[in-house]
């Protein structure tokens, strides 16, 4: 079993949907990055959480330290938002990162 | 720089040559951290630095696999008689020195061993 877990692995939205991936965990953590990737390859970071909310623009990121899961929201979905979304936690003394199988969203028009 | 640099976006090797990536990281930024993308979503973390010292090498494959982080040059990750396993893309990260401090990452170095 992976350490990081995403669902779902495939997501296909309309234009204007209201959006939630999921992100559960089951190593201890220092903090959770959710992280976009293009494309094109290019990585992102959209947040950085440990505790909480945070919320950019029509993006919202949660996390329950608790129930070690956190999601991240997407409030009147694009076209652009198309992309693979990745959910990685900090663990250990090191700072490394421990990566989710990421989730491919695809907002049709 | 404000963005982490990789270089080269994309390196062609045949079964055996040596490959090498370079990374500049942020400017200010104290670590380094080197990952590697196969197949579609699986990220391997490699090794990390704290300045010119090595950290983190726990994810290093320890045969043909070395990494430098010297002082006013890039950080290098270096691959020797590559395989075709190694084919992948090489994303370097940076971040400063403070546990509250997200990784930013570069574009990637895309590598593939013909």
């Amino acid at each position: 079993k992976n350490e990081v877990e995403q669902s779902p692995q495939n997501l296909t939205a309309q234009e204007g949907e209201f959006i939630t991936i999921n992100c559960s965990y089951s190593v201890g953590i220092s903090a959770l990055h959710w992280l976009q990737q293009h494309p094109g390859g290019g990585i992102v970071s959209l947040f950085m959480l440990s505790s909480g909310k945070k919320k950019h623009g029509r993006l919202i990121a949660t996390i329950n330290i608790q129930e070690k899961h956190s999601s991240l929201h997407i409030t009147a979905s694009h076209p652009r938002d198309s992309a693979v979304y990745i959910c990685a936690v900090r663990s250990g003394a090191t700072n490394k990162l421990i990566f989710g199988t990421g989730t491919l969203l695809a907002v049709q028009p | 720089g404000e963005e982490v640099a990789q270089t080269p976006k994309h390196l062609v090797r045949g079964e055996g040559q040596k490959a090498k990536l370079y990374c500049a990281p942020i400017k200010g930024h104290s670590y380094v951290f080197w990952y590697q993308q196969v197949l579609k979503n699986e990220f391997k973390f490699l090794i990390s630095f704290q300045n010119e010292n090595v950290f983190d090498e726990t994810g290093m494959p320890k045969e043909r696999f070395s990494a430098k982080c010297l002082p006013n040059s890039p950080c290098s990750l270096e691959i020797q008689a590559t395989k075709l396993e190694d084919s992948a893309v090489y994303f370097c990260a940076s971040s400063q020195l403070s546990d509250n401090q997200p990784q930013h990452f570069g574009d990637g170095t895309r590598l593939s061993i013909l």
